[in-house]
């Protein structure tokens, strides 16, 4: 297996700009995570999807954030309008039925993003 | 709301010691608790997952403990080489959510 891809790998942007972050999970996990990671605030949850359907967005900072996820193989974190403080590493995760045993977090490299 | 809290963030041994990283959560009300390692540019790679109902978990020379009602965990890395160096992180499920520690950043020198 592949393991959870995202792309791309880095993205600079400026200020205002649109951008889109994809993530194919592992094939047959059922759950998918998207986290965000900064030095000052560590790795944060921002929404999470079971079965292709959204469930805690509560983490998602603001309505310039969506996610998606049209298939079981495919989901998109965008920011529009993006600003510099949205400058971080993304993290896409997936898993097969969320916190049972033997059935822990696979996660992306992740995509650092700059925002000008 | 569950914090989780690890020290030391930074630690640095030399090669062949046996080192314990810790953990602590302030809600024991946990589903379970994972141990992740990152490595610098990379994403997280499971380590080992405790289950709320479990006391360790073993893999090789990683032995990680759970002592829910002091709401500590420890990963004890046995033997310590200089590949081991990476940035260690706990994280519990608590409320359908894996909330994550800081980490501690191990840099095992040869």
């Amino acid at each position: 297996d592949a393991g959870v891809i995202q792309s791309p790998r880095h993205e600079v942007t400026e200020m205002g700009q649109e951008v889109t972050l994809r993530c194919k999970p592992i094939s047959g996990h059922d759950y998918l995570f998207w986290y965000r990671q900064t030095m000052m605030r560590g790795l944060e949850l921002l929404i999470y999807f079971n079965n292709n359907v959204p469930i805690d967005d509560s983490g998602m900072p603001e309505d310039r954030f969506s996610a998606k996820m049209p298939n079981a193989s495919f989901s998109t974190l965008k920011i529009q309008p993006s600003e510099p403080r949205d400058s971080a590493v993304y993290f896409c995760a997936s898993s097969l039925s969320r916190g049972r045993a033997n059935s822990p977090l696979h996660f992306g490299n992740g995509t650092r993003l700059t925002v000008t | 709301k569950q914090e989780v809290t690890q020290i030391p963030a930074a630690l640095s041994v030399p090669e062949g010691e046996n080192l314990v990283l810790n953990c602590s959560f302030t809600d024991s009300a946990i589903y379970n608790l994972q141990w992740f390692r990152q490595d610098p540019g990379k994403g997280l790679t499971s380590l080992l997952l405790i289950q709320s109902s479990q006391r360790e978990q073993t893999s090789g020379r990683l032995n990680a403990s759970l002592d829910k009602s002091s709401g500590r965990s420890t990963l004890y890395i046995a033997a310590s080489q200089p590949g081991d160096s990476a940035t260690y992180l706990c994280a519990v499920v608590k409320g359908g959510k894996l909330i994550f520690g800081q980490g501690t950043e191990l840099s095992v020198k040869p």
